[in-house]
């Protein structure tokens, strides 16, 4: 069956430093992945999209990979800020946009 | 550019009772989404919708859920009999013409929170 399995512990990380999430999925052929952040009470919003021929794509402080062999994609967001606390989450494309169940990361001041 | 609309933002019923959400999209967006998202989990896709045409509703829980979209602009989800296990977030979005050639960009609204008692 078709699975999407994003970092299941939260992230905490200190202000300044790199988070990086991953994202693994099992039993999709995405042609592309896109990454949303979704705050509390809010509907998710698009951040990052990456193509299955593509490797790396960036967006300011956010920068995401795409490796279809090992199946997974990573995202980084660089020089953390406290609000960049959200919960993040993966969308793999396979004829229809299926999610993650997110990662929720927390950067301290 | 206006949001994605919902309304009602928040909902309390019983079970077995009915409730209706209603979504309007961003203007001119052909393509509109009924997400799921049960605390702690992703959205979950219900059905989709190309202007007034149905293109994918295998996940939608026919016996107790309808959706329609009129005119191809407004939608409403309907759910009836309501279950203790639909408490949940309801997110409608839309999408526009294909972004950056070929993919679809999904615009949420902020959600209709269900709560069965």
């Amino acid at each position: 069956s078709q699975k999407i399995e994003q970092n299941s512990e939260a992230l905490n990380i200190q202000e300044g430093k790199t988070a990086t999430l991953t994202c693994n999925y099992t039993n999709y052929s995405p042609a592309y992945l896109q990454w949303y952040r979704q705050d509390p009470g809010r509907g998710p919003v698009f951040l990052l999209l990456i193509r299955e021929n593509e490797k790396e794509k960036r967006k300011e402080r956010l920068k995401v990979t795409f490796d279809t062999t090992l199946k997974q994609s990573l995202f980084h967001i660089t020089a953390s800020q406290p609000a960049d606390s959200a919960t993040y989450l993966c969308a793999p494309y396979d004829y229809k946009l299926s999610f993650g169940a997110g990662t929720t990361v927390t950067v301290r001041a | 550019e206006a949001g994605v609309a919902q309304s009602p933002r928040y909902k309390i019923i019983e079970k077995r009772q009915s409730v209706a959400f209603w979504c309007n999209p961003i203007s001119g967006h052909a393509t509109l989404y009924w997400y799921q998202q049960i605390l702690g989990q992703g959205p979950k896709l219900l059905i989709q919708f190309q202007n007034n045409g149905v293109v994918d509703d295998s996940q939608l829980p026919k016996d107790r859920f309808s959706a329609e979209r009129l005119k191809g602009v407004d939608s409403t989800l309907k759910i009836q009999p309501a279950k203790l296990e639909d408490s949940a977030v309801y997110l409608c979005a839309s999408s526009g013409p294909r972004w950056n050639s070929g993919a679809n960009v999904l615009t949420f609204g902020a959600g209709s929170r269900l709560t069965v008692l």
